[in-house]
């Protein structure tokens, strides 16, 4: 089975530009989650979702930020516009509601603002 | 903010030897889990242990929680290379679902 996919693996931009953040959770899990890890900060949770619909978005570190599930297979992480301070890698992570179910991490998108 | 708060921040030890992790953490808890992050790649689930247990294993991880103390170690016996990572604790003080990271451990063991 597939583990979650995350894209791109990398990405680099200028600053005020939109970045667009892509993660398609494993099949059949209810919650969908995405983090930011940072060296000084490590690993914040931003928002996280059931069942698609937004839970808890109280980590998105400002309006530039916003994150969308349209289906269950499928969300989007934006940062608009984009400043180098949101340089870091961003991680999507799904689990099943059951309680005590791990999360299953994707391999993260290394975003880089110039 | 960070809930857990591991202790080293980094360790170096020779393949053979044991590793041992701790974690802190700040409110009750229902759970804690330990997680392992390779370089470049995503976390990867280790272990849970429950508030009401107070040891567990898994193949080389043994893992003790201590409520009264607010802390929780992982040891990793016969360390091996594939180990070399870093490895977290994370707290869920409500619903499961939403747990908080430590900072980490780095974990280095040298061939």
């Amino acid at each position: 089975d597939a583990g979650v996919i995350q894209s791109p693996r990398h990405e680099v931009t200028e600053m005020g530009q939109e970045v667009t953040l892509r993660c398609k959770p494993i099949s059949g899990h209810d919650y969908l989650f995405w983090y930011r890890q940072t060296m000084m900060r490590g690993l914040e949770l931003l928002i996280y979702f059931n069942n698609n619909v937004p839970i808890d978005d109280s980590g998105m570190p400002e309006d530039r930020f916003s994150a969308k599930m349209p289906n269950a297979s499928f969300s989007t992480l934006k940062i608009q516009p984009s400043e180098p301070r949101d340089s870091a890698v961003y991680f999507c992570a799904s689990s099943f509601v059951a309680s005590e179910q791990p999360q299953h991490f994707g391999d993260g998108t290394r975003l880089s603002i110039l | 903010s960070q809930q857990g708060e591991e202790d080293p921040q980094a360790l170096s030890i020779q393949e053979g030897e044991n590793a041992t992790m701790n974690c802190s953490y700040k409110t009750s808890i229902n759970n804690l889990q330990w997680y392992r992050q390779n370089s470049g790649r995503g976390l990867v689930h280790l272990i849970l242990i429950r508030s009401n247990e107070r040891e567990k294993h898994s193949g080389r991880l043994r893992v003790t929680l201590d409520t009264s103390k607010k802390s929780s170690s992982l040891l990793i016996t016969a360390s091996r290379a594939a180990d070399t990572a870093s490895y977290f604790c994370a707290t869920a003080d409500g619903g499961y679902q939403k747990v908080t990271f430590g900072i980490g451990t780095k974990l280095q063991v040298i061939p």
